[in-house]
């Protein structure tokens, strides 16, 4: 149980261009979704949080017309990279919990590697 | 700013051998305590927590965890390993505020060798 799914695994763009990336809770309703970048040789690092329905609370230094996210439904939330840059390229990872409590445990996605061109 | 240290980046182990992994957290407060694990070309999946009670705790496969609050340390033990459990390990703290952030820190990665 808790399967966290995101797609696509991997995606290369150009530059300029927007990038959509998917992460879906399968067998249970997500009340919070977590957004994390990781770079080579490095931890991962909290991007933003969205709980359903509502607008996400970004993490100081993530800019939120760069890296929209959406959470409209408790199984599904996005992540939108708009005008992506090379500089964007990064692991993407998403994580999902049941509910809001700081000692829920987060169960992740496999990841998505954008590259941009 | 909050941190979590993890000061192995590698470590290689023949099978049979004991396991500790260090993991050390700035900050002074209340704080919920994680250890993930990623097997090659897999997720991160949770192997134990901690948020109060019993400071040792015990997860899956074997492994349990520490925590030293004066130390600041929540070090990951295994008295024999695997081969199977050849992978990436992140220690992560929530710094119990009410909120679900987690902060990683950078990952270990194990070799058992057979």
């Amino acid at each position: 149980g808790a399967v966290v799914s995101q797609h696509p695994s991997w995606v290369i763009c150009k530059s300029g261009t927007s990038v959509k990336i998917e992460c879906r809770s399968l067998d249970f309703q997500a009340t919070t979704m977590f957004w994390y970048r990781q770079f080579p040789k490095q931890s991962l690092m909290l991007m933003a949080t969205s709980n359903e329905g509502s607008k996400a609370t970004y993490e100081q230094g993530v800019e939120k017309d760069k890296f929209l996210i959406n959470h409209a439904s408790l199984t599904l939330s996005t992540l939108t990279v708009t005008s992506a840059h090379p500089e964007d390229s990064s692991f993407y990872i998403c994580s999902a919990s049941f509910n809001r409590a700081s000692t829920d445990t987060q169960y992740f996605g496999p990841g998505t590697r954008l590259t941009v061109l | 700013a909050q941190s979590v240290s993890q000061h192995n980046h590698h470590v290689i182990l023949s099978e049979a051998a004991s396991l500790e992994l260090g993991c050390n957290y700035s900050y002074g407060g209340t704080v919920n305590l994680f250890w993930y694990v990623q097997y090659p070309g897999q997720h991160l999946q949770l192997l134990l927590k901690y948020f109060s009670g019993d400071p040792l705790v015990k997860g899956i496969k074997g492994f349990e965890a520490e925590f030293i609050k004066s130390k600041f340390s929540f070090n990951l033990r295994k008295p024999s390993v695997q081969w199977s459990d050849t992978a990436e390990y992140f220690c992560a703290v929530n710094m119990n505020t009410g909120f679900q952030k987690l902060v990683f820190g950078t990952g270990t990665r194990l070799l058992v060798s057979p």
